[in-house]
């Protein structure tokens, strides 16, 4: 599987957007970026997926580069419910299981 | 529509005891996984059902783990004996399989923490 390289914390205020950064130098052309996020003492949820373009839903952004060699969560307004630790996730098909890695810490500041 | 479910949420054993997780997935859901989560790791997979098969269990330690899904809805996991290193949270996550033109997403359900001492 190809490897994901995130940064193992990150702070945010509340009310303020946040970027939280993904490297995935080695991605090939079939792999999905799929991002996760575990609440304290819940399993991961789903937050977002893409292949290729930019994608929105309600939770989240998820802005992949050209390249597609790196990309970006965005919450737009982070809430204190939004203080989880998220994965950033390269998976081959709908199929294949995830392979986590050790994520990154959000944490959020009232 | 409830979620995935485990029993217990807690367990405290001692090492040498035997142990055993019970998960049921969401109705429909005929991919079920088993993950195992140690403190400030990421989960890591156990084994992987489609219905009753058990179609990747590389990951499964089959000395002391065995799982089973034996109607391909609910599954168990047990550990017999238990040891020490076996303390951590326990996961269990469905998905519905692509037929039915499923992103592919996992729920997850809150994990059984287990403590062996």
């Amino acid at each position: 599987d190809a490897k994901t390289t995130q940064p193992n914390s990150m702070e945010s205020n509340e009310e303020e957007p946040v970027h939280l950064p993904c490297n995935h130098s080695t991605i090939s052309g079939t792999d999905y970026i799929h991002w996760y996020r575990q609440l304290p003492s819940q399993g991961p949820e789903y937050v977002i997926h893409g292949l290729t373009s930019n994608v929105n839903n309600r939770m989240a952004s998820l802005a992949i580069a050209e390249d597609r060699k790196s990309s970006t969560l965005i919450l737009h307004r982070a809430t204190l419910r939004d203080a989880a630790v998220y994965y950033c996730i390269l998976r081959r098909s709908g199929n294949t299981p995830l392979v986590f890695g050790k994520g990154t810490r959000l944490s959020v500041i009232a | 529509e409830a979620g995935v479910v485990q029993s217990p949420r807690y367990k405290i054993i001692e090492k040498k005891q035997p142990v055993a997780f019970w998960c049921n997935p969401i109705s429909g859901h005929n991919t079920l996984y088993w993950y195992r989560q140690n403190l400030g790791q990421g989960p890591e997979l156990l084994i992987r059902y489609e219905n009753e098969e058990a179609v990747d269990d590389s990951q499964l330690p089959k000395d002391r783990f065995s799982a089973e899904r034996l109607k391909g809805v609910d599954s168990t996991l047990k550990i017999q004996p238990a040891e020490l290193g076996d303390s951590a949270v326990y996961l269990c996550a469905s998905k519905i399989g692509l037929a039915g033109g499923s992103t592919g997403e996992l729920f997850f359900g809150e994990g059984s923490r287990l403590t062996v001492l």
